[in-house]
């Protein structure tokens, strides 16, 4: 079975600019979560995805915003980037509520 | 809103030790599960172990078990005979019942020695 996968890797953006990460979650599984990850603040949620809509959300601006769609993949997106979004952000995938979340590798994002 | 806390960042061990990492949480709630994940250098989190609240038996898997005081909101994680492929930042993390996100502590980074 294929684990959650994550593109790209690796990101480097520019302030002012967006970009749009993307999570596969494992085959069957309908919930897809975000997570930031910082040295300074640690692993941050951002928000949930179950069924294309969103479950949950976190303490972030609306800069930050996702999708999922009905293969279940997910998207996030952030717009007018600033030097402090630069993090690892991970997406997570859950089989169902109160079980294990499955991480992908994450991607790093670095805005310069 | 729950709150979870590593109050060791750095710790260290030999081979073949047993290391304990602390964890404390704070939380209204009284139906919830509790879980360690590790994220290794290829930053790849993975899951350790698993505890439900409502289950007073402690949880083990292998090398690694749990002393969970869920009066005292501690959730600790014992690794016995540890190895270099230990070397990881750990991660407690809470999951509310009914929900399937995750509020995560700091972390501690361990580092095992030869």
């Amino acid at each position: 079975k294929a684990g959650v996968t994550q593109t790209p890797r690796y990101l480097i953006k520019t302030r002012g600019q967006q970009v749009t990460l993307s999570c596969s979650p494992i085959s069957g599984h309908r919930s897809v979560s975000w997570y930031q990850q910082t040295p300074g603040q640690g692993l941050q949620f951002l928000f949930e995805y179950f069924s294309e809509t969103q479950r949950n959300k976190g303490n972030f601006p609306g800069r930050f915003s996702g999708r999922q769609f009905s293969n279940s993949r997910s998207e996030m997106n952030v717009s007018t980037l600033e030097l402090g979004d630069s993090a690892l952000y991970l997406c997570a995938s859950v089989a169902g509520q109160n079980t294990e979340a499955f991480f992908g590798q994450g991607t790093r994002l670095t805005v310069v | 809103a729950q709150t979870v806390t590593q109050s060791q960042p750095e710790m260290s061990v030999q081979e073949a030790e047993t290391v304990t990492l602390s964890c404390t949480y704070d939380t209204s709630e009284s139906n919830y599960y509790l879980f360690w994940y590790k994220q290794p250098p290829s930053r790849q989190m993975i899951l350790v172990i698993r505890q439900e609240a409502y289950k007073q038996q402690n949880a083990t898997e292998n090398r690694f078990s749990v002393n969970f005081q869920k009066a005292a909101k501690s959730f600790s994680l014992k690794i016995s005979d540890s190895q270099l492929g230990d070397t990881a930042m750990y991660f407690c993390a809470f999951m509310n019942s009914g929900y399937s996100t995750l509020t995560f502590g700091k972390g501690t980074m361990l580092l095992v020695s030869p």
